[in-house]
């Protein structure tokens, strides 16, 4: 079955301690991004990959890190997690974004990870 | 910067009525413009995506058009049922150097009362 998985869907922890969010994908895509969603400011972009070893930041990129090492695998890293990066995170995925074909561009997301920083 | 925006926040409409969502954005340089549902506490799953090139797409009791001169989406949902009731949200894909870079509307929240 195509889909993006991420792990771990839910996590409590406290400030400073490093954290690791996975996200893989196995529809080959070559496109793969981090959001997070608040209440009041909707969906934002953090980091995004056009391809492997090729990354580049979202609107909030400050206190993450990103590497895309393999093309199915784009982990969000919080070095230092603070209260203010508790909330609900989505990776997600498309073949390309700029392609004529619909279905090349469609992006596929997964199902969450929320995150609570004490 | 591109600018999304949905309206209304929130419609409650009765089982059986049209649904109507407005999406509006501020740059027509786009690649693509794609609606999502969600429902509470889970993930984005994709509706219809409109390439620039074109008016619409159509997906059951979905449509959506596309009008890029005026920076406008608009999803249809006909003959609405309460397995409806979710937020929908859209996003665009910008035709400028930062393509990667997606911008998403705030969403509508849609109750259909049986």
């Amino acid at each position: 079955e195509a889909q993006v998985t991420q792990n771990p869907r839910y996590l409590i922890t406290v400030t400073g301690k490093k954290l690791t969010v996975t996200c893989s994908q196995n529809m080959n895509h070559e496109y793969m991004s981090w959001y997070r969603q608040d209440p009041g400011l909707g969906l934002r972009q953090i980091y995004y990959s056009m391809n492997v070893e090729v990354t580049d930041k979202g609107d909030v990129p400050e206190g993450y890190k990103v590497s895309r090492k393999e093309k199915r695998n784009f982990p969000l890293i919080l070095e230092s997690p603070s209260p203010n990066q508790t909330s609900l995170y989505f990776c997600a995925s498309s073949l390309t974004g700029t392609s004529g074909r619909a279905s090349y561009n469609e992006q596929f997301f997964g199902p969450g990870t929320r995150l609570t920083v004490l | 910067k591109q600018e999304v925006t949905q309206i209304p926040a929130a419609l409650s409409v009765p089982e059986g009525e049209n649904l109507v969502l407005n999406c509006s954005f501020t740059d027509s340089a786009i690649y693509n413009l794609q609606w999502f549902r969600q429902d509470p506490g889970k993930g984005l799953t994709s509706l219809l995506l409109i390439q620039s090139s074109q008016r619409e797409q159509t997906s059951g009791r979905l449509n959506a058009s596309l009008d890029k001169s005026s920076g406008r989406s608009t999803l249809y949902i006909a003959a609405s049922q309460p397995g409806d009731s979710a937020t929908y949200l859209c996003a665009v894909r910008p035709r400028t150097d930062s393509w990667g870079k997606l911008q998403f509307g705030a969403g509508t929240q849609v109750v259909v009362t049986p």
